[in-house]
């Protein structure tokens, strides 16, 4: 079955680029959407964004401003950079597969945003 | 303060049911199937719930979803132990352009 994983330097400092890359396996990344989602701690879910497989992609209004998606199909991999963070940046970012539902979904991986 | 709103907490005994609610409006949940999430302590959100009422291959009959207007509703029967987690509900929001979630309930198992 398709599995999901995310990569990424888990510390980042305040005002530079978070990157992260999910790592699709057991199916193809072509043809299906692909989201980014996060969540601090003790909190609720926030959609990030989501690429299609050629490219297109929607982005949370809220963030806009500061996210790029993008995808390898070579490598099966799909990737998010986050400029400008801020404390209010960290959380555990989760990557999933998304049509109109979130399913899989990766283990998650925490970024911390600190000097 | 999260778009869809559901109750913070809930709980049940063992052997119990339990229904855990998620309200929204016509942007999001009126117009739009909604999915379910559980998230079991430390561990990523997995698929519950999809198209409303629709199991994912592996959910046991114990959960089911149903929807009326701008609301939808998890119901947990035959409360377990290992059913203790976060519940989230989710859908998209075409006023916003974005995907939107409750806030989340907490299940506690007495």
């Amino acid at each position: 079955q398709v599995q999901l994983q995310e990569s990424g330097p888990g510390l980042v400092k305040p005002s530079e680029t978070l990157s992260l890359t999910c790592t699709v396996s057991g199916g193809p990344i072509s043809g299906h959407y692909w989201s980014w989602i996060r969540q601090p701690a003790g909190k609720g879910l926030e959609w990030i964004g989501r690429i299609y497989s050629r490219g297109d992609t929607n982005y949370n209004p809220s963030l806009k401003s500061r996210v790029t998606m993008s995808v390898d199909t070579s490598k099966n991999q799909f990737s998010l950079k986050l400029t400008f963070v801020t404390a209010a940046d960290t959380a555990v970012y989760y990557c999933a597969r998304v049509g109109f539902w979130f399913d899989p979904w990766g283990q998650g991986t925490l970024v911390t945003v600190s000097s | 303060q999260s778009v869809l709103t559901q109750p913070p907490s809930v709980s049940a005994a063992p052997g119990q049911k339990v229904t855990i609610t998620c309200s929204g409006n016509s942007s999001n949940i009126g117009n739009h199937d909604v999915s379910w999430y559980q998230q079991l302590p430390q561990t990523a959100p997995k698929l519950l719930i999809y198209d409303n009422n629709k199991r994912p291959s592996g959910i046991p009959d114990r959960f089911s979803g149903s929807k009326s207007g701008t609301s939808v509703t998890l119901g947990i029967t035959g409360l377990q132990t290992g059913d203790e987690a976060d519940y989230y509900c989710g859908t998209w929001d075409s006023s916003l352009s974005r995907w939107v979630f409750g806030g989340g309930t907490k299940l506690t198992v007495l």
